[in-house]
């Protein structure tokens, strides 16, 4: 199986500052006939399923807001949030489709 | 609009058997793949298995092989999760997502149902 490492498990950030989550795999998860990287981001707030932010490692869900972008290729991605907003607050996970599926441990957001 | 409601979950006891429901409304449900995907209390993300469209192709994680079946009926909109030898272990909340692309990227979720395992 392929794991999904996050790093932080938490943070704490000050409203409007920039916000950077980075999720490692164990083996690579991009795939050369469609040169895609099969690499997801997700966000969960308390109560609720998780909400898709982010497929194919950078495109962005319709509807999620564009301070949210994803980066990366191979076995190294990177979720950035680019000004804080309250309404963050929650954890976010990775998760890789490229075989099976498997998610990162996940990183909880908070306010600074 | 996209609405997965799953229902079934409860408390059974060590090596019961529980059967989960996701009906599924807003789309073409026929048309896509689909997948449960657990959450133990206060834990991360689990997938735990995929049907294609047809049920031709059915995929499990390991812990819940020769346990746990996925099945659907698409002229009632559903999904289902039957669970056997149900262990502690198995206690989570089970979503039902949409796989939109077969691959795993989940574009819409059901709120979940809370299956305990204790005697």
């Amino acid at each position: 199986d392929i794991v999904m490492t996050q790093s932080p498990d938490s943070l704490a950030v000050s409203l409007g500052e920039r916000v950077t989550i980075n999720c490692k795999s164990s083996q690579s998860v991009f795939y050369r006939s469609n040169n895609k990287n099969f690499l997801a981001w997700y966000q969960q707030t308390p109560g609720q399923p998780p909400k898709l932010l982010i497929y194919w490692a950078s495109t962005r869900e319709s509807g999620v807001p564009d301070r949210f972008s994803g980066s990366g290729s191979g076995t190294d991605f990177t979720l950035t949030i680019s000004s804080l907003q309250a309404e963050d607050v929650a954890v976010y996970y990775c998760q890789q489709y490229y075989s099976s599926v498997t998610f990162g441990q996940g990183t909880r957001l908070e306010i600074k | 609009e996209v609405q997965l409601v799953e229902s079934g979950g409860g408390l059974v006891q060590p090596g019961g058997s529980l059967r989960l429901s996701c009906a599924a409304s807003g789309f073409t449900f026929s048309t896509f793949w689909m997948s449960w995907v657990r959450q133990a209390p206060g834990k991360g993300l689990e997938w735990v298995a995929k049907i294609n469209q047809g049920e031709s192709d059915k995929r499990y994680v390991d812990s819940v092989k020769g346990r746990f079946t996925i099945s659907r009926d698409n002229a009632k909109n559903s999904l289902y999760l039957q669970m056997n030898s149900l262990r502690a272990e198995d206690t989570a909340v089970y979503y039902c997502a949409r796989d939109p692309n077969r691959w795993g990227d989940y574009d819409y979720w059901g709120q979940g149902t809370l299956v305990t395992v204790s005697s």
